[in-house]
């Protein structure tokens, strides 16, 4: 059974780089499939940030774009995020999830972790 | 960008159907994916690629994607499919995903 993991700072302070990192069991990362990330702030919608593919092939929300960095590190089973210049609009429940391809479904998804942007 | 719109909250009284419409310019050229979240858990998948169901999904839940709206349909409503229900899509001109609003289901 695929499983992913979040983990991370469960606050982070302003101005600050959040970095989380996604660990993926039951599967290989280095099999392919995109792997990504999206947030939801509390009480809104889902919004995306960004895949990646296991080759290093990334796509990013152009809103976020300039301040997201999408990396995999096949040899751990594990993706990550780096989101530079945090704010408090960036507290949010950050999801990872898989899909296959970039029109696909995606498929499993983590529970989830809550970061919140406090001083 | 591409945008797609949820009506905010439908409802219906158990037993009944529901129906939830998402659209967006075009719609029946994409291939639409539906997801339930529950408070406090990741969304999961109801409905990928316009009508298909995953494994264990109830066949209450179906979809359908006709020009510029697509739908998911919930039979035989029951208590616990109140939720929150989000469209996807892949806007494949501009290289990104898409999500729609999210409405919320009430079963009343």
């Amino acid at each position: 059974q695929v499983q992913l993991l979040e983990s991370g700072p469960g606050l982070v302070k302003p101005s600050e780089t959040l970095s989380l990192t996604c660990s993926v069991s039951g599967f290989s990362i280095s099999r392919g499939y995109y792997w990504g990330w999206i947030r939801q702030p509390p009480g809104k919608g889902l919004e995306w940030i960004g895949y990646i593919y296991q080759s290093g092939t990334a796509y990013s929300n152009p809103s976020l774009r300039s301040r997201v960095t999408l990396s995999v590190e096949t040899s751990k089973n594990q993706f990550s995020l780096k989101m530079t210049s945090m704010t408090a609009a960036d507290t949010a429940v950050y999801f990872c999830a898989r899909l296959g391809e970039l029109s696909s479904p995606l498929d499993y998804w983590g529970r989830g972790t809550l970061v919140t942007v406090s001083s | 960008s591409y945008v797609l719109t949820q009506p905010p909250s439908v409802s219906g009284a158990p037993g009944q159907t529901a129906t939830i419409t998402c659209g967006g310019i075009n719609m029946e050229s994409k291939s639409v994916h539906w997801y339930q979240q529950k408070p406090g858990q990741a969304p999961m998948l109801v409905v990928h690629d316009d009508s298909a169901r995953p494994s264990g999904i109830p066949e209450r839940f179906s979809g359908s994607n006709s020009g510029d709206t697509a739908t998911l349909t919930i039979s035989r409503v029951e208590a616990e499919d109140e939720a929150d229900y989000y469209c996807q899509v892949w806007d494949n001109y501009n290289s990104h995903q898409i999500f729609g609003g999210g409405t919320k289901l009430t079963v009343l």
